[in-house]
């Protein structure tokens, strides 16, 4: 799976939007990319995914580079409970890697008031 | 659907004592995972199942680690004898297997003093 580089941690204010970057520059064709998130001490929940075209839905937007080396997740109004690790993620969709989803570290972001 | 069950929640044994977790998948999902999260190594993936055979258990530490998915409805996670490294949150996802989200339980979170 490719590597995807995020900023360790960002902070937005209620009600505004929240832009994550994901940098994943040596995705290969086959990968998507998904998004989950992690509030503190549940288990990861899956937001969004995409292979090249952007994505939305209730939750939230998914906005990938036309060379696909990039992508942003957007929450479009943040709110408190928005606060949590967000994970990017550039995994094979199928095969013997399905499921084989690589966490890294995230992004730590934090909504205030 | 309750989602992804497991249990139990919190567990706490001594070093050499055998530990049994539990999951039970979302109904109608054909592929399990086992999913370990400590503080050095992030979430990892242990092993995961499609239609109750294992396909990639890779990620399992050692020998005293087993998994195992007797039916559609219920696996388990057997650590036997456990040591104090062993100390993690251990997370059980299912999925539908079509290119969809990976659902998540709460997770167990297990001490071996």
């Amino acid at each position: 799976d490719a590597k995807t580089t995020q900023p360790p941690s960002m902070d937005c204010a209620e009600g505004r939007a929240a832009n994550l970057p994901c940098n994943h520059s040596t995705i290969s064709g086959n990968e998507y990319v998904y998004w989950y998130r992690q509030i503190h001490s549940q288990g990861p929940q899956y937001i969004i995914h995409g292979l090249k075209n952007n994505e939305t839905n209730e939750m939230a937007s998914l906005i990938i580079t036309e060379d696909r080396k990039s992508s942003t997740l957007i929450l479009p109004h943040a709110t408190l409970r928005d606060t949590a690790v967000y994970y990017c993620i550039a995994a094979n969709a199928g095969g013997t890697s399905y499921g084989k989803l690589t966490f890294g570290q995230g992004t730590i972001l934090t909504v205030h008031p | 659907d309750a989602g992804v069950i497991q249990s139990p929640r919190h567990e706490v044994t001594e070093m050499g004592q055998e530990v049994t977790l539990r999951c039970k998948p979302i109904s109608g999902h054909d592929y399990l995972f086992w999913y370990r999260q400590t503080m050095m190594r992030g979430l990892e993936l242990l092993i995961y199942f499609n239609n109750n055979v294992p396909i990639d258990d890779s990620g399992m530490p050692e020998d005293r680690f087993s998994a195992k998915m007797p039916n559609a409805s219920f696996s388990t996670l057997k650590i036997q004898p456990s040591e104090p490294r062993d100390s993690a949150v251990y997370f059980c996802a299912s999925s539908s297997g079509l290119l969809g989200e990976l659902f998540f339980g709460e997770g167990s979170r297990l001490t071996v003093l």
